[in-house]
């Protein structure tokens, strides 16, 4: 079945620590994104990538980091400098004009 | 600043009737419009969509229509079912932001029997 797989479902990170989500994509799918969401707010985008070894950065990307070395993988990095790290993200791909985007099924990160 | 924006947080609609939710957007450069479901603690799915060049789309119960001049878009649901109870976001995008999605903060749909 094609579809984005992220891990872990549930992460706990104590502080100071650097904690990386993992997201995969089988669709073939040139264009990849990450967004978190907090209570009320929405979904706010982090980074995106529309092509290999590309990224930009979205409208929060402070204290995050990801890398695009393969299609398929579009890893995000919470390091120690993201001040409310606390939150549901998701992660997303499209094809390059963005007319079909899916989502993964999220993954919780909790700050203890 | 907020570029797509859905001003009610929350909608209650009986069961056969009609739910209309409404979105807002201030960057005249989206062009692609998009509305998703979402339940707590899931990814969203995707509903339905419409191009710029089009001022209606229908698929099943769900319609959106689009007006550009007044930036404004709404989805309809004809008829409501307990099921659609979820969280709807309207989403929008352009080329100028390689497509990425612009949400909006969401609205609590409640389908009451």
């Amino acid at each position: 079945d094609g579809g984005i797989t992220q891990s872990p479902k549930y992460l706990f990170r104590k502080e100071g620590q650097n904690v990386t989500l993992s997201c995969e994509q089988n669709l073939n799918h040139d264009a990849m994104y990450w967004y978190r969401q907090d209570p009320g707010q929405g979904l706010r985008l982090i980074y995106y990538s529309q092509i290999v070894n590309d990224f930009q950065k979205g409208d929060i990307a402070e204290g995050y980091s990801v890398s695009r070395e393969k299609k398929e993988s579009f890893p995000l990095t919470v390091t120690s400098a993201q001040k409310n790290p606390t939150a549901f993200y998701l992660c997303a791909s499209s094809d390059r004009n963005g007319n079909t985007i899916y989502f993964g099924e999220g993954s919780w990160l909790t700050v203890v | 600043d907020q570029q797509v924006k859905q001003n009610s947080p929350s909608l209650s609609v009986q069961e056969g009737r009609i739910s209309i939710l409404n979105c807002d957007y201030t960057n005249s450069m989206f062009d692609y419009f998009l509305w998703y479901k979402k339940y707590p603690a899931e990814g969203p799915t995707f509903l339905i969509s419409i191009s710029s060049i089009k001022d209606k789309n229908e698929d099943g119960r769900f319609t959106v229509f689009l007006n550009k001049s007044a930036k404004h878009l709404s989805l309809h649901i004809v008829p409501s079912q307990p099921g659609d109870s979820a969280v709807y976001f309207c989403a929008a995008s352009g080329a100028n932001s390689g497509y990425a999605l612009n949400f909006g903060k969401g609205t609590s749909l409640l389908v009451t029997p």
